[in-house]
């Protein structure tokens, strides 16, 4: 009865090869975020979406971008992967109203060739 | 602005032994403090929250947490360590309309 699932939990692509990454969840939480994990480092938040509104930290690189179809689903896109790209992504969501609980996925683990 | 320090980014304690895993926090506004684990190849499970009710919070598998804010701490505890819970620690601090601020994390290793 996993909350927040990820799809792929390992994804491997070649170097500027477009990459989607996926997340869904049995939630119906409001809002819904997408981190970076480097080995050894805290969670890096890059963007996240509140209902519909997208959010994106300062520092997220262009080349990721997010897309969010409905309350369920979201997407992260890497559209040309670098070998620093390389990385766990990890999915989260919350409700607003409930003290910011984050509830995370299991990750995706990027590797880039 | 809001941060997190971990003392320690790697702490070893033998089986049966205490847990005592820092964390301190800054925060201009009344906090929300989390303690999350991370086993290896997993993403971030949830131990334990602070949200503003009792300041003695207990958690899953045994882990509690003291809120004082006299000392700026959310310092996680567990009295006798077992092997599983050997992973990776991350303390959090948050607030009413604000993101996550990850503490930097500290490895637990339990020795036999």
């Amino acid at each position: 009865d996993a909350m927040v699932i990820q799809n792929p939990r390992y994804q491997v692509t070649q170097f500027g090869k477009p990459v989607t990454l996926s997340c869904s969840q049995t939630l119906n939480h409001n809002v819904m975020y997408w981190y970076q994990q480097k080995s050894s480092q805290a969670p890096k938040l890059l963007f996240h979406y509140y209902d519909k509104d997208f959010n994106n930290e300062a520092d997220t690189p262009d080349n990721f971008q997010s897309r969010r179809p409905n309350t369920s689903f979201c997407f992260l896109d890497i559209r040309s992967p670098g070998l620093g790209d390389a990385a766990m992504y990890l999915c989260a969501t919350s409700r607003t109203g409930a003290k910011n609980i984050q509830y995370f996925g299991a990750g995706t683990r990027l590797s880039v060739l | 602005a809001q941060s997190v320090t971990q003392l320690g980014s790697h702490v070893s304690v033998s089986e049966g032994a205490l847990v005592l895993l820092r964390c301190n926090y800054s925060s201009s506004v009344p906090p929300y403090l989390f303690w999350y684990v991370q086993y290896p190849n997993q993403g971030l499970q949830l131990l334990l929250k602070y949200t503003s009710a009792a300041t003695l919070v207990k958690g899953i598998n045994g882990f509690e947490a003291e809120f004082k804010k006299s000392e700026t701490s959310f310092h996680l505890t567990k009295p006798s360590a077992h092997m599983s819970d050997a992973a990776e620690y991350f303390c959090a601090v948050s607030a009413y309309g604000q993101n996550f601020v990850f503490g930097p994390g500290t490895r637990l290793s339990v020795l036999p």
